[in-house]
């Protein structure tokens, strides 16, 4: 299947600060990139949408300012926490979708655990 | 609204059989997946089946899905102590639309 890759896989930030999260098709062009984000021992939630070239759509209760959505190229899309607080500790993971022959195909990124202390 | 329920907790001896059940609620799913999630690592997509499918075999793994009811199971032959994780049942209408994940159930293979 194809690959998805989200760097930095771990990341540790003070309070305060900002902290950027890639989300990268390594292989194929992702029309349209999904973050999660899971809290430890729960669900997946779906944070937003992201199709290339256009603002991201937020699902309700996600704050579109504190997390700033990216997906200016066919192939990477960036979840930016602002001014992170200990509430945003999570495991955010991204997924991304293109056409694959006749039919649209969703690969998962490996995820990346954010902690602000 | 969409929904996918499973139960939490699953706990199998080595070498048996385990069924991990979920039920959906969204009648437009196309897509029905089940992940594997090991602790401290990200979502391993095990299989799907489309929803005008109503069994899928491969390897130990076999999927079952009642569309009337609104029903998948996956049944793990043979489990093993490295099967046990977090198992996800998600849906979707299509691969260009947003899972929807259910709670996961924990698998837990007693040796």
């Amino acid at each position: 299947g194809a690959v998805v890759s989200q760097h930095p896989s771990r990341v540790i930030c003070k309070s305060g600060t900002s902290v950027k999260i890639e989300c990268r098709s390594l292989d194929f062009q992702a029309t349209t990139m999904f973050w999660y984000r899971q809290f430890p021992k729960k669900s997946l939630m779906l944070m937003a949408t992201s199709n290339e070239g256009s603002k991201a759509t937020y699902e309700q209760g996600v704050e579109k300012d504190k997390f700033l959505i990216n997906h200016a190229s066919l192939t990477l899309s960036t979840l930016t926490v602002t001014s992170a607080h200990p509430e945003d500790s999570s495991f955010y993971i991204c997924s991304a979708s293109g056409l694959a022959g006749s039919s649209y195909e969703q690969y998962f990124g490996p995820g990346t655990r954010l902690t602000v202390t | 609204g969409e929904d996918v329920e499973q139960s939490l907790f699953l706990s199998v001896r080595e070498g048996d059989s385990s069924v991990i059940n979920c039920t959906y609620t969204d009648s437009s799913s196309t897509y029905l997946y089940w992940y594997k999630q090991e602790p401290g690592a990200g979502l391993q997509l095990l299989t799907y089946i489309f929803s005008n499918m109503d069994m899928k075999q491969d390897q130990r793994l076999t999927v079952l899905l009642n569309k009337k009811d609104k029903h998948l199971s996956l049944r793990i032959a043979d489990t093993q102590t490295g099967d046990s994780a977090i198992y996800f049942c998600a849906e979707s209408k299509s691969g260009n639309t947003p899972l929807v994940f259910g709670k996961g159930t924990r698998l837990s293979v007693i040796a």
